[in-house]
């Protein structure tokens, strides 16, 4: 069974850009969490969808929104980015609520 | 709200050594905890978790974990190491709020 996978691997975007990052499940999951990765706050959680809907949403501006489509795929976008936001851009899927999380590789998203 | 300490950030060890990392948690309620490994630029491997039942857990490559709830700890352990167990870990604590959440991280550095 093919992991979670992530597109793009990589980017580079200027500060006031905005950026879609993809997120593809494994097969038979319904649910899929983002996490930001960086150097000084380590890993946090962004938000988590289950079929199509927003359960839980961590401690980030409302610059970062997501959202998750019927096929269970999902998309994060950062507006306006800023320099802080350069970070590697996690996303994992589960079953259910309670289950193990998958990690995909990550987007590395760099903000010049 | 649940919380994880990884008290060391960087342990070096020989290669055949053995290796353990710490991890305390705090939550209120029976916890879902997790260690994943990564190794540069990767996304997280699961090494290992515990849900429920037997407190000494085994994992892939090696790796077990011991759950003793009287000290909130989830400590990760492995008997000889091998140069390509280079790589930070992470304990995680999992939740009914469908996120995880992640401690620092250990670095692992293995030395011939």
């Amino acid at each position: 069974k093919a992991g979670v996978t992530q597109t793009p691997r990589y980017l580079i975007k200027t500060r006031g850009q905005q950026v879609t990052l993809s997120c593809s499940p494994i097969s038979g999951h319904r649910s899929v969490s983002w996490y930001q990765q960086t150097p000084g706050q380590g890993l946090q959680f962004l938000f988590e969808y289950f079929s199509e809907t927003q359960r839980n949403k961590g401690n980030f501006p409302g610059r970062f929104s997501g959202r998750q489509f019927s096929n269970s795929r999902s998309e994060m976008n950062v507006s306006t980015l800023e320099l802080g936001d350069s970070a590697l851009y996690l996303c994992a899927s589960k079953v259910a609520a309670t289950d193990t999380q998958y990690f995909g590789p990550g987007t590395r998203l760099t903000v010049l | 709200a649940q919380s994880v300490t990884q008290p060391d950030i960087h342990i070096t060890v020989s290669e055949g050594a053995s290796l353990e990392l710490r991890c305390n948690y705090s939550y209120g309620a029976t916890p879902y905890l997790f260690w994943y490994v990564q190794s540069p630029g990767q996304g997280l491997q699961l090494l290992l978790k515990y849900f429920s039942g037997d407190t000494l857990v085994q994992g892939i490559k090696g790796f077990e974990a011991e759950f003793k709830r009287s000290q909130s700890s989830f400590n990760l352990r492995k008997p000889s190491v091998h140069w390509s167990d280079a790589a930070e870990y992470f304990c995680a604590v999992g939740s009914n709020d469908y996120k995880l959440s992640f401690g620092a991280g250990t670095t692992v550095t293995v030395r011939a």
